[in-house]
């Protein structure tokens, strides 16, 4: 399973860092996810990160102030969030892609329940 | 950026009914798509990868199918279950990309 936790109320341009951590299957196998959830809204993917942390990739509204990190002793992936925007507020998912190994065609077969991020005053 | 859409946003249907959602992209993905379920308050459900894969554990009734940029999501004999809000998302390419949803509604 994979379980968040970090989530809070931030003021607008402030930083959070959120953390999933996960038990029950080999980590370091499986790229991971950080996707979102606006109130009342769809999803929209955040970040990735390759198993071994050599490749990352992030959404174009996101870019340049989250960084998402993992520390495969600790089976925990994180989101590091700068300078937030009340457009940040949302209910953030760690998900896992189904292939092993692989960034590519990335489905998502195990999901956090989620951790709540309230960006105001 | 690929973008995904979804139709219709909202659908209302009986149970027994067979239904189908739609997903157009805006350029060619193969069958690089996925299908979600998600209930409120619940996080999201993986029902189809590859565009008619069946994950494992979904009920057969579930089905989906497609290529390049057009997909359907058919659920025949809604069952009461199955009210909830479903999802397609792209994985041809970064960054990923979902639908608006399509919202299954008990008529």
């Amino acid at each position: 399973q994979l379980l968040e936790s970090g989530g809070g109320l931030v003021q607008p341009g402030g930083s959070l860092r959120l953390s999933c951590t996960a038990s029950g299957l080999t980590f370091y196998y499986y790229g991971l996810s950080w996707i979102r959830q606006a109130p009342g809204k769809g999803l929209e993917w955040v970040a990735v990160v390759s198993g071994d942390s050599d490749d990352t990739y992030y959404a174009d509204s996101v870019k340049g102030r989250v960084t998402i990190s993992r520390d495969n002793s600790k089976n925990t992936v994180f989101l590091q969030m700068s300078s937030v925007r009340v457009e940040d507020t949302a209910v953030y998912y760690c998900a896992k892609i189904r292939r092993m190994m692989l960034l590519s065609g990335a489905a998502f077969d195990l999901w956090g329940q989620g951790t709540v991020v309230t960006v105001g005053s | 950026d690929i973008q995904m859409t979804q139709s219709p946003s909202t659908l209302s249907a009986y149970v027994g009914d067979s239904v189908t959602i739609s997903c157009r992209a805006s350029q060619t993905i193969t069958t690089w798509l996925a299908w979600y379920q998600q209930k409120p308050g619940e996080a999201p459900k993986l029902l189809i990868y590859r565009a008619s894969s069946l994950e494992s554990g979904v009920p057969s009734r579930f089905s989906g199918s497609g290529s390049g940029t057009e997909f359907t999501l058919t659920i025949t004999s809604l069952q009461p279950d199955d009210f909830a809000t479903y999802y397609c998302q792209q994985s041809k390419s970064y960054p990923l990309t979902f639908g608006g949803g399509t919202k299954v509604e008990i008529k």
